[in-house]
């Protein structure tokens, strides 16, 4: 049962829209990602926070910007759609402990055509 | 930087055999290591999780890994395959001591069940 929800589940936009991708999580977890997967599966780091106000960009580059204004709620918005950014996108949080496992939702298949 | 390593993109066993999935990390920092499993469609789900209460660690649907610092390994085992088994796994590290550095998971390796 899923303690961290991602809305939509599935999303088809055209070229140059904006679009925002929900994650919200119960848990009251202060850490909380944004995973990009490829059609290859791996899993690639696009932004974390680490509480309110708090965000970082993690290893791939990406075109996205996300914001943290409170502890359960952690949007992903691209500002102009492209084709490059058709994926699969995880939201994921944890504890703070460094041995807290991670709490994935089920992720937002996004195609922009 | 540290790494995570896991050997073979895509592995097959029939049903009612061994599956042995491997993951070898860099480091010789004390890790935390863990285990998940995503089927399709969905997020993934933490199989299991080392955090040196004991080598050995069993997890969730039959499975266990063993931590074996000499080896910088955690391989994932379950002595008898099912269907259901089907899915992507993949093996992921924490480094204590490394600042507040996010989880590093591995490429994930594909498991196949074959009838």
């Amino acid at each position: 049962e899923a303690d961290i929800y991602q809305t939509p589940r599935y999303l088809v936009i055209g070229t140059g829209k904006k679009i925002t991708l929900e994650c919200s999580q119960t848990m009251g977890h202060d850490k909380m990602y944004w995973y990009q997967q490829d059609p290859g599966m791996e899993l690639h780091l696009i932004h974390y926070s680490y509480g309110v106000n708090s965000t970082e960009k993690g290893d791939l580059s990406s075109e996205s910007t996300v914001s943290r204004i409170r502890t359960e709620h952690f949007p992903l918005t691209l500002e102009s759609a492209r084709p490059s950014h058709t994926s699969q996108y995880l939201c994921a949080s944890s504890g703070i402990p460094y041995n807290s496992p991670l709490h994935f939702g089920n992720g937002t298949r996004l195609t922009v055509t | 930087a540290q790494s995570v390593t896991q050997l073979g993109s895509h592995v097959s066993v029939s049903e009612g055999a061994l599956v042995l999935l491997r993951c070898n990390y860099s480091s010789s920092v004390p890790p935390y290591l863990f285990w998940y499993v995503q089927y399709p469609n969905q997020g993934l789900q933490l199989l299991l999780k080392y955090t040196s209460a004991a080598t050995l660690v069993k997890g969730i649907n039959g499975f266990e890994a063993e931590f074996k610092k000499s080896e910088t390994s955690f391989h994932l085992t379950k002595p008898s395959a099912h269907m259901s088994d089907a899915a992507e796994y993949f093996c992921a590290v924490s480094w204590l001591g490394e600042g507040n550095t996010p989880l590093v998971f591995g490429k994930g390796t594909r498991l196949s069940v074959i009838a």
